[in-house]
C-alpha cells in the first residue's frame, strides 16, 4: 500500500523557516516524480515544486521561487521541502504527492504550516 | 485565480447526474492528459480521474471523465450523498511559469 506521510509543520514567524518532510513506502521510491501541493485555508490546490526521480529535473511555483528548496534522499525514501523567508501567504496545508506520467496519483494527508507573528 | 476554470458550485438530487466543467488553455489541457480529484471535507485530495477518462482501480464507473479541445468534464451519475465534495481538475503545463496546474475547485452538493 502506498504511504506518503508528511511532517515538520507548525507556527513560524514571518521572514522565519521551516523544512518539511515526507516518508515514502509502499513503492519504489527512487522510480517517481514527486510534488508538492499546498492548500491554504478556505481555498483551492496550489501546486508547489516537483523534483525528478533522479533529481535531475526541479521546478517551482514563482510563488516560492528563491525561497523554497525541493530535494529528496532516496536511500531514506524521503521528500523535503526547506522553506525560508515565510509569509503569511505560505499559510496551508502542505501535501506531498506521487506523480506518474500526466498525474499526480497519491497525496499524504498534509501537515499544516502557519506563518503568523 | 487560477489557470483552470472551474465552476464554483454544482448540485443535483440523489440519484441524479453532474457534469463539472474545466476550461483550460492549448498550453495545459489542450496538450495534454486531464485528472479528477475529489477532496472529502478534512481530507487529502484523492484521484479519480486520470489521462482524461481512467479510472484508478476502485473508483466506481459512476464517476466518468472527458476532453475536447482545451476543456475537460467530470461526471457522476447515481448521486448519493457521499460524493458531496470539492473536486478538482489537474493538468500539467508547458508555460514557464507552472509546471502542474489546478482548477479553483467545485463544490458539489448532493440536496
Amino acid at each position: 500500500e502506498v504511504q506518503l506521510v508528511e511532517s515538520g509543520g507548525g507556527l513560524v514567524k514571518p521572514g522565519g523557516s521551516l523544512r518539511l518532510s515526507c516518508a515514502a513506502s509502499g513503492f519504489t521510491f527512487s522510480s517517481y516524480s514527486m510534488n508538492w501541493v499546498r492548500q491554504a485555508p478556505g481555498k483551492g490546490l496550489e501546486w508547489v515544486s516537483s523534483i525528478s526521480s533522479s533529481s535531475s529535473y526541479i521546478y517551482y511555483a514563482d510563488s516560492v521561487k528563491g525561497r523554497f528548496t525541493i530535494s529528496r534522499d532516496n536511500a531514506k525514501n524521503s521528500l523535503y521541502l526547506q522553506m525560508n523567508s515565510l509569509r503569511a501567504e505560505d499559510t496551508a496545508v502542505y501535501y506531498c504527492a506521487r506523480a506518474r506520467t500526466g498525474t499526480t496519483d497519491y497525496w499524504g494527508q498534509g501537515t499544516l504550516v502557519t506563518v503568523s507573528s | 485565480q487560477s489557470v483552470l476554470t472551474q465552476p464554483p458550485s454544482v448540485s443535483a438530487a440523489p440519484g441524479q447526474k453532474v457534469t463539472i466543467s474545466c476550461s483550460g488553455s492549448s498550453s495545459n489541457i489542450g496538450n495534454n492528459y486531464v485528472s479528477w480529484y475529489q477532496q472529502l471535507p478534512g481530507t487529502a485530495p484523492k484521484l479519480l480521474i486520470y489521462d482524461n477518462n481512467k479510472r484508478p482501480s476502485g473508483i466506481p464507473d459512476r464517476f466518468s471523465g472527458s476532453k475536447s479541445g482545451t476543456s475537460a468534464t467530470l461526471g457522476i451519475t447515481g448521486l448519493q450523498t457521499g460524493d458531496e465534495a470539492d473536486y478538482y481538475c489537474g493538468t500539467w503545463d508547458s508555460s514557464l511559469s507552472a509546471h502542474v496546474v489546478f482548477g479553483g475547485g467545485t463544490k458539489l452538493t448532493v440536496l
